[in-house]
């Protein structure tokens, strides 16, 4: 266990829906950071929050959107949903210092059919 | 903007036998991480390089840091079926203040070792 936590472990959903993907971060980790990872695109960054703001964005779709709550979990939703939408989704989580590294949760995969 | 590139993306090994990764990056990082990931699994962590000329060992992986170069490599030594995966390197751009910067990663070597 990492400590990262991450749910769904695996959703299937149809074109045009919305999900929510959910993520916990480390005790004590105040970034959060998601990731896709398909086969032809590999690992994509999408967005990071630090302490409940929102600090960088990547390849982020515009119907994909993110928050980080104050106790820190961290929500990727995902909306109108396609089928090129279909792949792994990471949550990953850091503090600061440079030793420090960063843990990645086990992972949503997310299936639309 | 910060690029990463590894090579070879594919790497098909005999047991016993020596190898190593290649990790280009194109613009000034501050540190160079090294992940594992069995299929359909999360990434493992395996070595966090800070500054030039950092080399780390455990086990058979051996990773280095050349920042001048911009190369970092993974070697592997004696290559047993157990190391069968793929190996992402990772870097950060390095004109983040505060927070940790997200991780810009290599498209990964996948790594298959036959008996």
């Amino acid at each position: 266990d990492s400590g990262v936590t991450q749910t769904p472990k695996h959703l299937i959903t149809a074109t045009g829906q919305r999900v929510t993907l959910r993520c916990s971060p480390r005790s004590g980790d105040l970034s959060v950071y998601w990731y896709q990872q398909s086969l032809d695109q590999g690992l994509q960054f999408l967005i990071q929050y630090y302490n409940g703001e929102e600090r960088a964005k990547g390849n982020i779709l515009e119907r994909f959107s993110a928050q980080q709550f104050p106790d820190l979990h961290s929500e990727l939703n995902l909306s109108s949903l396609e089928l090129g939408d279909s792949a792994l989704y990471f949550c990953a989580s850091s503090r600061i210092g440079l030793t420090s590294g960063y843990t990645f949760g086990s992972g949503t995969r997310l299936t639309v059919v | 903007e910060l690029k990463v590139e590894q090579n070879p993306l594919f790497l098909s090994m005999q047991e016993g036998k020596n190898y190593t990764i290649y990790c280009n990056y194109s613009t000034t990082s501050d540190r160079l991480y090294w992940y594992r990931q069995d299929p359909g699994k999360s990434l493992e962590s395996l070595f966090v390089l800070l500054s030039n000329g950092a080399v780390k060992q455990e086990g058979r992986l051996m990773a280095s840091l050349d920042t001048k170069a911009r190369l970092s490599t993974l070697h592997i030594t004696a290559a047993v079926h157990d190391l069968s995966a793929t190996y992402f390197c990772a870097a950060i751009p390095s004109n983040y203040g505060g927070s940790q910067g997200n991780l810009i990663f290599g498209k990964g070597t996948k790594l298959s070792v036959k008996p």
